[in-house]
């Protein structure tokens, strides 16, 4: 079964504005943990991974927080941009990736 | 562009067609991968090809056939698909062994079976 997913499937964030998206997984055991983000007609993309070792990790304009005592992790991306409206989906490892349902992103004008 | 294409880039089939969906990548990357992405559910593996040997097949029915001619090329063919295969048929590769798990993904094939 899944042992990923995300908190919402939808988010609706102002231009501007900081947006945090979350996921939650549930093997212990996975040591890596990837973000995607998937625009309309694409197929996924890249944006930041992080391993089990390491707490926060950071890009250019977003951040991974990974807290491993309530397995939990999240994507947060700085000053919300038009540009960042996607359908964004955590990966997590252990023998293989698994990948959750995703969250779609909405930025308001 | 993530430097993996996908041809066609959509396709309707009826259930008694035979069609194949090609996947090329330009990364000089060793490992290839089908998913299955259907709406409101996570991306499913479908097989992954390592050095162009299949190494894995998340017990994927008969009727999808992959083939892995070179390092570079990836096809997935199809016979006597039923309705609910209908979705986004993604491809990715990754370069194997160099510590990172990123997949580059291709833009997918819109699959719609009549």
């Amino acid at each position: 079964g899944e042992s990923v997913g995300l908190h919402l499937p939808t988010l609706s964030v102002q231009e501007g504005d900081n947006s945090i998206i979350n996921c939650a997984y549930s093997n212990s055991a996975s040591d890596y943990f990837i973000w995607y983000k998937q625009e309309s007609g694409k197929g996924p993309q890249f944006i930041i991974d992080i391993r089990s070792n390491m707490d926060k990790r950071q890009g250019q304009r977003v951040t991974v927080l990974l807290n491993k005592t309530v397995k939990h992790l999240s994507l947060q991306i700085a000053a919300t941009q038009p540009g960042d409206s996607a359908v964004y989906f955590c990966a997590e490892k252990d023998d293989k990736i698994i990948f959750g349902k995703g969250t779609r992103l909405h930025i308001l004008p | 562009e993530t430097g993996v294409t996908q041809t066609p880039r959509h396709l309707v089939m009826g259930m008694t067609n035979k069609k194949s969906l090609k996947c090329e990548q330009h990364l000089g990357h060793n490992a290839m991968y089908w998913y299955k992405q259907s709406a409101k559910k996570p991306l499913e593996l479908m097989f992954v090809y390592n050095f162009k040997e299949q190494t894995e097949n998340n017990s994927v029915p008969s009727r999808f056939s992959p083939e892995c001619p070179n390092s570079s090329h990836l096809f997935l063919h199809l016979h006597t698909l039923q309705p609910e295969d209908s979705a986004l048929y993604l491809c990715a590769s990754s370069q194997p062994g160099q510590g990172g798990y990123e997949q580059f993904f291709g833009p997918g094939t819109r699959l719609t079976v009549l």
